[in-house]
């Protein structure tokens, strides 16, 4: 069971927007903004979408964003495309000696 | 351009060593810290460790006592060792720079499946 909770689907239409929740506690989501997101399609590495909650990478589309509200954090992908179908997960610092925990992923389907 | 790519035997016998290294090119060993994270077929993704240069480590309490990451700046790479391995450690195992301020893995290696079997 992962430290973090996300829901294991979500879908879309091409151009529509959806938002992946990631749930924690106080000691990791709730307590510091170092959540970020990764974007993992099938076969390949994880790839950094987001970090410190709403920050992105050089080179990341503006399509997508992230926040934060109590323990949630939340991805949301904007004018959805065909090439946004892929695994996300989330992940926190946390207090505990864990320090680094992931959420469960969520699959994207584009419909 | 930062790239991190791992090596290492794809097929470890139970009971013994899983022993991984990841080279660095276009970033130096010497900054941030480098890390450990690893995938079971069709699963999530698990934090293994990571290192700092100077030889600092952090491991998950879940694989604490197996696992040993070491540094070599000469070599601008650094080692994976987890001890004991069962059929559960079977897993795409990726190296990864985190930032030193910072708790996100912004470069990822391509990852490299361990099979433990005998």
């Amino acid at each position: 069971q992962s430290a973090l909770t996300q829901p294991a689907s979500v879908s879309g239409s091409p151009g529509q927007s959806i938002t992946i929740s990631c749930t924690g506690t106080s000691s990791d989501v709730g307590g510091y903004n170092y959540v970020s997101w990764y974007q993992q399609h099938p076969g390949k590495a994880p790839k950094l979408m987001i970090y410190d909650v709403s920050n992105r990478p050089s080179g990341v589309s503006n399509r997508f964003s992230g926040s934060k509200s109590g323990n949630t954090a939340s991805l949301t992908i904007s004018g959805l495309q065909a090439g946004d179908e892929a695994d996300y997960y989330c992940s926190s610092y946390t207090s505990s000696s864990t320090l680094v925990v992931f959420g469960g992923g969520t699959k994207l389907t584009v419909l | 351009q930062v790239q991190l790519q791992e090596s290492g035997p794809g097929l470890v016998k139970p009971s013994e060593t899983l022993s991984l290294t990841c080279t660095v090119s276009g970033d130096s060993i010497r900054s941030n810290y480098w890390g450990w994270i690893r995938q079971p077929p069709g699963k999530g993704l698990e934090w293994i460790g990571y290192i700092y240069h100077s030889g600092s480590t952090n491991y998950n309490p879940s694989l604490k006592s197996r696992v040993t990451i070491s540094v070599d700046t000469s070599k601008n790479e650094f080692s994976l060792n987890l001890t004991s391995v069962t059929a559960a450690d079977t897993a795409v195992h990726y190296c990864a720079r985190r930032d030193s301020w910072d708790y996100y893995f912004d470069y990822w290696g391509q990852g490299t499946l361990v099979t433990v079997s005998s």
